[in-house]
């Protein structure tokens, strides 16, 4: 079974305003930490906001926003007032454990374009 | 702070020949190294991690083999490159207190 599902076909949204982007996760690990990257065209990985699974609030980082809901398996990304540079792809991505053997496990990705 | 560094940042290469590519951390030790591999509008699959100098785990059974010479070098190697193993290789570190951290990635094209 898939471990991160990103399900959403390529998604649109209109400068200015907020997208939501989904993501579910699948572990029987307590300690887990969930994470999105934003990739644009450029290629390059940038971390965008991490959730632990022990955090009793949904993770903030400016204008991204995760959206924690633990009994569901999702952690979903809110980006809000999007911006025409939000054009990318985004990944959700888990990592189970806590120790040194731990690894980040990505979802296959969404599409985000942001139109003017 | 800690800086990744990954080269080439393209490469073209035939069917057959070798491959090496090359990541190094500076700014922490003993860090957690990873290589991805990224075929083309796809997501990130795990080719290898290394916990420690000399110590590999690979993923996925493939046509390639990853070295930990030193503390914060990470290399990926191929001895005969396949068409297959075209795709973008990005390396990435990481430690307890961190989420993963990228190279600026490599596009291998092998023709």
């Amino acid at each position: 079974a898939q471990k991160i599902t990103q399900t959403q076909p390529g998604m649109f949204v209109q400068e200015k305003e907020a997208v939501t982007l989904d993501c579910t996760y699948d572990t029987s690990d307590p300690s887990y930490g969930l994470f999105w990257y934003k990739q644009p065209s450029s290629g390059e990985m940038i971390f965008l906001i991490y959730q632990g699974s022990y955090d009793q609030q949904n993770a903030t980082e400016g204008r991204y926003s995760l959206n924690f809901q633990k009994a569901r398996k999702s952690a979903n990304l809110v980006i809000s007032a999007s911006q025409l540079g939000d054009s990318a792809m985004y990944f959700c991505a888990m990592r189970e454990g806590l120790g040194a053997n731990s690894k980040l496990t990505f979802g296959k990705g969404i599409t985000l374009s942001v139109r003017p | 702070s800690q800086t990744i560094h990954q080269w080439p940042a393209t490469l073209v290469q035939p069917v057959g020949s070798p491959l090496s590519l090359e990541c190094t951390v500076e700014g922490t030790s003993n860090p957690n190294l990873y290589w991805y591999r990224q075929a083309a509008g796809r997501g990130l699959q795990l080719l290898f991690y290394s916990v420690g100098i000399g110590q590999i785990s690979s993923e996925v059974p493939q046509n390639l083999s990853a070295s930990r010479p030193q503390d914060r070098q990470f290399i990926l190697s191929s001895k005969k490159l396949l068409l297959s193993d075209s795709g973008f290789y990005l390396c990435a570190w990481m430690d307890r207190n961190s989420p993963l951290h990228f190279g600026n990635g490599t596009r291998l094209t092998v023709t």
